[in-house]
């Protein structure tokens, strides 16, 4: 099983709603991401989880909050967001996180949210 | 400054031709890996094909393969007999140590395989 699955797949929120994102996987990886993708522009990296430990925020806006339950959960928590938040946001995992040049990262298929 | 960088914004192909993807990279570690990605118009960042910096032959997955030029510090993709399915946005990426590991993307390359 090599999939990263991501829960909803479209998502359409008002600036005043709380939302949460979710992102689960089965492969023993204990590194995870989250990415935000804007139409036609590469993933750009938020925040990275090492054994269930935030251990990269790449100054994302606290509207924004992660969360790692266990090493199989990922969530992202999305709370006042603004129209320009409206992105495809991309999970990943990968075996490890700081350690090592060959680390496959293995995506899902993101969230698209549109923020009203 | 840019790390990763992918010159061709968009590019058309006759199925069953060859297609490469240009992408040159910018680092002084002398430890990095060279990853490309695959994304259709699903979202989904599908990997494809991994060059360590020191390996001395090409990395090749089926119909993808890597010419990895280190001197020049380019690492461009062949995709070989195109297909229909292989339109999509592909990504090349670089992950090095003196970035603490994270995965640094090029602008990518939209590719359209007409029949």
């Amino acid at each position: 099983d090599t999939e990263v699955t991501q829960t909803p797949k479209h998502l359409v929120m008002g600036m005043t709603n709380k939302k949460s994102l979710k992102c689960e996987q089965h492969m023993g990886h204990r590194a995870m991401y989250w990415y935000k993708q804007k139409a036609k522009k590469p993933p750009e990296l938020m925040f990275v989880y090492s054994y269930e430990k935030l251990s990269i925020n790449e100054s994302v806006p606290s509207r924004f909050s992660p969360e790692c339950p266990n090493s199989s959960l990922l969530n992202l928590h999305l709370h006042a967001l603004q129209p320009e938040d409206s992105a495809l946001y991309l999970c990943a995992s990968s075996q490890r996180a700081g350690t090592g040049v060959s680390t496959e990262a293995f995506f899902g298929q993101g969230t698209r949210l549109t923020v009203v | 400054a840019q790390k990763i960088t992918q010159t061709q914004p968009g590019m058309f192909v006759q199925e069953k031709e060859a297609v490469t993807l240009d992408c040159t990279y910018d680092t002084s570690d002398q430890s990095y890996g060279l990853f490309w990605y695959k994304q259709p118009s699903s979202g989904e960042m599908i990997f494809l094909i991994y060059q360590g910096s020191y390996d001395e032959q090409n990395a090749t997955e089926g119909r993808y393969s890597l010419n990895f030029q280190k001197a020049r510090k380019s690492a461009n993709l062949v995709i070989s007999a195109s297909q229909l399915g292989d339109s999509a946005m592909y990504f090349c990426a670089m992950r090095e140590a003196f970035n603490d590991y994270k995965l640094s993307f090029g602008a990518g390359t939209t590719v359209t395989v007409r029949a």
